[in-house]
């Protein structure tokens, strides 16, 4: 099955500095990867994806890049401010699997 | 708009109580629906998922069931909670293409 690494585990920036999630995932048939953002109590919340027909795609101040050749893809956080500190999910699936499977979480705090 | 609703939000039970943890979805039809289970600063847990009513796949055998007794309800249950089983515990809803919607989640407190 697949498997979705996930690092750092935390990350602290400087307000204002931009944050890098990074991700690796094992199968190659593996072609839609989204980014969750979890605040303390909350559940998750999809903040972007991407499917594997595309490199980048970008939302405002997030973007997600995705090297299929390299099974890797990495959420990129520009201007960062103190709401973004949360922790963020990877996650990978295949279309037609029930199932996604998630990274381990990195707990990102933008310091003031 | 579709909507996930999970409730309690909160519960604080006794070591050998039973449990019931209940999660709707509204605005969509024969949603696959998911039980996931984070321990405190952990990762996220697939305990349960369906694909359809009556239809339940566990991933980790443990001290908890699933049902489905209606095509958009999803019902997590124990018989005799342990205090292994406390734990932050989210319902989560997908169209059967791409993505995730999960509900807000309810802590469990086993004492």
């Amino acid at each position: 099955g697949e498997n979705v690494e996930q690092h750092p585990s935390t990350l602290s920036v400087q307000e204002g500095d931009s944050a890098v999630i990074k991700c690796t995932y094992s199968d190659s048939a593996s072609n839609y990867f989204p980014w969750y953002k979890q605040e303390l109590g909350k559940g998750p919340q999809l903040i972007i994806d991407i499917r594997s027909n595309v490199g980048e795609k970008k939302d405002q101040r997030i973007a997600v890049t995705l090297n299929k050749t390299a099974k890797h893809f990495s959420l990129h956080i520009t201007e960062t401010q103190p709401e973004d500190s949360a922790v963020y999910f990877c996650a990978a699936s295949n279309f037609g699997n029930e199932k996604l499977t998630f990274g381990t979480g990195t707990r990102l705090t933008i310091i003031p | 708009s579709q909507t996930i609703h999970q409730w309690p939000a909160t519960l604080v039970q006794p070591v050998g109580s039973p449990l019931s943890l209940e999660c709707t979805v509204e605005g969509t039809s024969n949603p696959n629906l998911y039980w996931y289970r984070q321990a405190a600063g952990r990762g996220l847990q697939l305990l349960f998922y369906s694909v359809g009513i009556g239809q339940i796949s566990s991933e980790v055998p443990q001290n908890l069931s699933a049902s489905r007794p209606q095509d958009r309800q999803f019902i997590l249950s124990s018989k005799k909670l342990l205090l292994s089983d406390s734990g932050f515990y989210l319902c989560a809803w997908s169209p059967r293409t791409y993505g995730y919607t999960f509900g807000s989640g309810t802590r469990l407190t086993v004492v």
